[in-house]
């Protein structure tokens, strides 16, 4: 089946500008998970659904960030008013809570923030 | 806290040769560890998990990785690596069977000569 997607795959903002970023999981998939990559690093945890409820938001790095999964199913991770620093790559990973719960990543919406 | 060490930045071999990559974690209960690949431009791929019983997994691409308790270790190696796993590797460690949430090492950049 179909793997996770993203879009867009790029994003160029102007700072100040907000910005929205999808995930599509794979299908039947419970959780899912946002992280931020910065250039030269590792994947950094934002914050966790388990169908619609956000059960986990400790990695979000400021209230500029905001993520929702209305209906257990898309999420949309939204930052308002982009700075230099959130300039990155975002992952999305789902995963299921019925077989192994090892986490399937997108292919990541990489964020420049001008 | 909890944190995943990846000592090695940059590794260089020869195709054909053997490869070992050391990953080293803190975590004071029974980690869940795993190892992803990131190809230039691409999402993270699932290598192998290790999240009870036999110590030593194999996974994809012929890849296995060997946890040690005693050393809080969980090495990825290979045999005779091909000049396409050149890529970014990295190890990352399971909170909680429950969370999910995954802390990621720095990574490891694999080159491969012919």
């Amino acid at each position: 089946g179909a793997g996770v997607s993203q879009s867009p795959r790029y994003k160029v903002a102007k700072r100040g500008q907000d910005v929205a970023l999808r995930c599509d999981p794979i299908s039947g998939h419970v959780s899912l998970f946002w992280y931020q990559q910065a250039l030269g690093q590792g994947p950094e945890f934002l914050t966790y659904f388990q169908n619609e409820a956000q059960l986990d938001k400790s990695g979000l790095p400021s209230d500029r960030f905001f993520a929702e999964r209305p209906e257990g199913s898309v999420s949309t991770l939204k930052i308002q008013r982009t700075q230099q620093e959130d300039s990155a790559v975002y992952l999305c990973a789902s995963s299921s809570l019925k077989l192994d719960r090892s986490q399937y990543f997108g292919p990541g919406t990489r964020l420049t923030v001008l | 806290a909890q944190s995943v060490t990846q000592p090695d930045i940059h590794i260089t071999v020869s195709e054909g040769a053997s490869l070992e990559l050391r990953c080293n974690y803190s975590y004071g209960a029974t980690p869940y560890l795993f190892w992803y690949v990131q190809s230039p431009g691409q999402g993270l791929q699932l290598l192998l998990k290790y999240f009870s019983g036999d110590t030593l997994v194999q996974g994809i691409k012929g890849f296995e990785a060997e946890f040690k308790r005693s050393q809080s270790s969980f090495n990825l190696r290979k045999p005779s690596v091909h000049w396409s796993d050149a890529a970014e590797y990295f190890c990352a460690v399971g909170l909680s069977y429950n969370t999910d949430k995954l802390i990621f090492g720095t990574g490891t950049r694999l080159q491969v000569f012919p």
